[in-house]
């Protein structure tokens, strides 16, 4: 079974700082990872995607992938209230049995800005 | 103007009735997408279909039937509703599953819930 794991939180964070969140996933060979943020009562939107080892920064969002541990993290530079959504990580997976490649999600991260 | 369209928004109906859901994009890529989201926030993929072809069918219940009379619609079909079939369930599509960094594009969602 293929899967992602998050902290469903809240993360609560104030206003201006750093929000750290953190996902891990168990299949080894996935080979790109997704950030899509969710308001309440919204459709996902993508956010950011990585597939490199490293950091990958756009604006104030910064996707950081460890492949050896399985884990990618979103960081959130100066934070504003309306970041306040819930952050789902998915991961690509090949499906052997099927032939395709498809995205599985974490249950996702609430995040909480308050000013 | 909407790139991902679904119909209706919300549904409300009882155990046992058969109801469809419609989606429409204009983005013009290939597949489309139908995903179920719990009341845990956990969004699973049901079905897709590249080019009006079935490529992916997750172990889904054959009383959802999907049909796509063209690339540019995908279409959900339920029969004989039950209760945990409640949930919100999201149209999408993408250009296809060509690179690693292929991004999905949500319908708003509709609403399901079984009385």
């Amino acid at each position: 079974q293929k899967e992602v794991e998050q902290n469903s939180g809240p993360l609560s964070v104030p206003e201006g700082a750093i929000a750290s969140l953190n996902c891990t996933y168990s299949d080894r060979g996935s080979q790109s990872f997704f950030w899509y943020r969710q308001y309440s009562g919204k459709s996902p939107e993508l956010i950011m995607f990585i597939y490199s080892n490293g950091d990958k920064e756009d604006g104030r969002f910064t996707a950081q992938l460890n492949k050896a541990s399985q884990y990618v993290s979103l960081l959130i530079r100066d934070s504003q209230p309306s970041d306040s959504a819930t952050y789902l990580c998915a991961v690509k997976v090949w499906m052997f049995s099927g032939g395709y490649n498809k995205l599985i999600f974490g249950a996702g991260t609430r995040l909480a800005v308050h000013p | 103007d909407t790139a991902v369209s679904q119909t209706p928004k919300y549904l409300v109906t009882q155990m046992g009735n058969d109801k469809s859901i419609k989606c429409e994009q204009n983005l013009g890529h290939d597949t489309m997408y139908w995903y179920k989201q719990d009341s845990k926030k956990f969004l699973k993929i049901m079905f897709s279909y590249n080019n009006k072809e079935l490529i992916i069918n997750e172990t889904v219940p054959n009383r959802f039937s999907p049909k796509s009379p063209d690339k540019a619609h995908l279409n959900l079909h339920i029969n004989s509703l039950e209760l945990g079939d409640s949930a919100v369930y999201f149209c999408a599509s993408s250009q296809g599953d060509r690179g690693r960094s292929e991004k999905l594009f949500f319908g708003s969602g509709t609403q399901l819930s079984v009385l």
